[in-house]
């Protein structure tokens, strides 16, 4: 049974600051990362996919893979009160995906 | 790419009645899409997978001639809610892949459901 853990926060970081977003998963053979930003009250809103070891960047955000170790986790630069929401780590599995419980990320201005 | 349509945002109705939600893959086709639901600050709940031109695959615990699905064209999924109960109250999303399963999802905007 694949697992995906975050840690559910709550996160808070000052406005401007770099929020770091952490997920580790269980199964070594899984091929595909994401991270879906979810508002409250909203769908689940897909932000970065990576798909092989080391960093990838796009605008503010920048998802980092660690296979090795299995974690893969979100930075968020420059942090915006915008961005307060919970984040959601995914990885692909029977159901279709196994997501985290996600980790609630409050920017305070 | 990839956007998928989900309709009505919200609706109310009483108990007893049916609801009819549509979903739709609007710049791809999806042969399985994905029924979630989500109650108040907790974790998405897959209720079944939707498969064109068969029957949809249920999860454990979801009653399937309560939550009817029909996925008719290779764009178009629906879940009707059948006799409708306040429990029923919740968010529903549907969700699909434009590719294969290494591939994400990609959610709709969600329906918010009342029972009265």
């Amino acid at each position: 049974q694949k697992e995906v853990e975050q840690n559910s926060g709550p996160l808070s970081v000052p406005e401007g600051a770099i929020a770091s977003l952490n997920c580790t998963y269980s199964d070594r053979g899984s091929q595909s990362f994401f991270w879906y930003r979810q508002y409250s009250g909203k769908s689940p809103e897909l932000i970065m996919f990576i798909y092989s070891n080391g960093d990838k960047e796009d605008g503010r955000f920048t998802a980092q893979l660690n296979k090795a170790s299995q974690y893969v986790s979100l930075l968020i630069r420059d942090s915006q009160p915008s961005d307060s929401a919970t984040y959601l780590c995914a990885v692909p599995g029977n159901t279709p995906l196994v997501f985290g419980k996600g980790t609630r990320l409050s920017v305070i201005a | 790419g990839a956007v998928v349509s989900q309709h009505p945002s919200w609706v109310i109705c009483k108990s007893g009645t049916s609801v009819k939600i549509e979903c739709r893959s609007l710049d791809f086709q999806a042969t399985t899409m994905f029924w979630y639901r989500q109650f108040p600050k907790q974790s998405l709940m897959l209720m079944a997978t939707s498969n064109e031109g068969s029957k949809a695959t249920y999860e454990q615990g979801v009653e399937k001639d309560k939550f009817l699905i029909n996925h008719a064209s290779l764009t178009l999924s629906t879940l009707t809610v059948t006799s409708a109960h306040p429990e029923d109250s919740s968010f529903y999303i549907c969700s699909a892949r434009n590719g294969g399963p290494n591939s994400p999802l990609h959610f709709g905007n969600g329906t918010r459901l009342t029972v009265t």
